[in-house]
């Protein structure tokens, strides 16, 4: 299996755009989750779905962003508007039982 | 208080051992895990503990696991530069991996 797929890896961006992120996770697993990272806040979950349906999404940081799972091996996290605060690495994870397997993850810079 | 505490920074000399802490708030959790991210690329399980378990051995790396003081360490003998990383203690609660904010390993020669 190639693992969790991110795209894409780098994104640089002028505020007030309109950013998309991807993942595709690992075939056969039911959970997937979106994580974001920073040296000050270090991970922080954003939101996470288990069989495509959304569970939590408590660690969305405002209305702007929003994530989709429209099928089992694929889903989105948005960006709308986009802001320099939201500079960060975003990344992918997928579970099928009891361990997270993370994707390379996508910089996202926004100037 | 954080539900993960472990300290930001360790500097080990090569060849040494390195000693990684943590406490953690959940006495329920059923899995406890060190999970290790390199420059550049995702965290990476390496490796867990069931909670009935209070040591695990694999290779290089020991896991030690005190319930009744939920604290976890990663022992990782004979260091090497290619152990240089960031390693997140982390435990499951409600189909969720709560993570500490990692401990950056600095590899003296």
């Amino acid at each position: 299996d190639a693992g969790v797929i991110q795209s894409p890896r780098h994104e640089v961006t002028e505020m007030g755009q309109e950013v998309t992120l991807r993942c595709k996770p690992i075939s056969g697993h039911n959970s997937l989750f979106w994580y974001r990272q920073t040296m000050m806040r270090g991970l922080e979950l954003l939101i996470y779905f288990n069989n495509n349906v959304p569970i939590d999404d408590s660690g969305m940081p405002e209305d702007r962003f929003s994530a989709k799972m429209p099928n089992a091996s694929f889903s989105t996290l948005k960006i709308q508007p986009s802001e320099p605060r939201d500079s960060a690495v975003y990344f992918c994870a997928s579970s099928g039982r009891y361990e997270q397997y993370f994707g390379p993850g996508t910089r996202l810079t926004v100037t | 208080g954080e539900d993960v505490e472990q300290s930001l920074f360790l500097s080990v000399r090569e060849g040494d051992s390195s000693v990684i802490n943590c406490t953690y708030t959940d006495s329920s959790s059923t899995y406890l895990y060190w999970y290790k991210q390199e420059p550049g690329a995702g965290l990476q399980l390496l490796t867990y503990i069931f909670s009935n378990m209070d040591m695990k051995q694999d290779q290089r790396l020991t896991v030690l696991l005190n319930k009744k003081d939920k604290h976890l360490s990663l022992r990782i003998a004979d260091t090497q530069t290619g152990d240089s990383a960031i390693y997140f203690c982390a435990f499951e609660r409600d189909d969720k991996i709560i993570f500490g904010k990692g401990t950056r390993l600095h590899i003296l020669p």
